[in-house]
């Protein structure tokens, strides 16, 4: 089976840096993607991470570390906008069925303060 | 906006009836998968489908069940539905079953 963990909650102000981190154990590893999640909508796409090391886009990095089966998820300049739900997601092998399956974290929620 | 659409956005059913539940994928995508989101949790997978066919299955029981048509959009239909049903349903597209998924508004579904 897998276990994905990650902060339940986070709280941070406006303008600052937040770092969500993620743990995972799994077999046949395949890739770690974050999604951003609003109240009462679908997640979508932030980041996707396959190597080790950091994927930088705009406001929003990613780092894996698959040796330590590690994540985190790093947002500078908060707006007030990223408060939300922040999933962490890991693909892997479904060795049976020949396919690849990916499984959520439970999520943290971020809030963001003035 | 991905392109995926989902229908319908809510629905209230009571126990034991069954619901089938609409994804179109975006344009070009030949995979989607479905998924449960309890409130609060994260999705949980149900299961995938490849070119109409099933390509993969999560834990749950074979009340749940898909399609997948030629021009790839899917249905999932849930029989002899139960309290815990309750959850928002949510399909994601991609072009193919290794790439990134792109996820629909979902469909509100509430069992009484």
């Amino acid at each position: 089976g897998q276990n994905i963990d990650q902060p339940t909650e986070m709280t941070a102000t406006e303008g600052a840096i937040v770092q969500i981190n993620c743990t995972y154990q799994t077999s046949g590893f395949n890739g770690l993607f974050w999604y951003q999640q609003h109240a009462g909508e679908a997640p979508t796409f932030l980041s996707y991470n396959v190597l080790d090391g950091l994927e930088e886009k705009g406001r929003f990095s990613s780092f894996l570390s698959r040796s330590k089966g590690y994540s985190y998820l790093l947002l500078k300049e908060l707006q007030m906008k990223d408060s939300a739900s922040y999933l962490c997601a890991v693909r892997a092998a479904d060795s049976g069925a020949g396919s690849y399956q990916l499984t959520f974290g439970k999520g943290t929620k971020l809030s963001v303060i003035p | 906006e991905t392109g995926v659409t989902q229908s319908p956005t809510h629905l209230i059913k009571t126990r034991g009836q069954q619901v089938t539940l609409r994804c179109s994928s975006q344009s070009g995508h030949n995979t989607v998968s479905w998924y449960q989101q309890a409130l609060g949790q994260g999705p949980q997978f149900i299961f995938q489908y490849y070119r109409e066919e099933e390509n993969g299955r999560g834990n749950f029981p074979p009340r749940f069940s898909g399609l997948q048509f030629p021009n790839y959009s899917s249905e999932l239909n849930v029989n002899a539905l139960e309290l815990d049903d309750s959850a928002l349903y949510l399909c994601a597209s991609s072009p193919t079953a290794v790439d990134t998924q792109y996820f629909g508004p979902g469909t509100r579904l509430t069992v009484l």
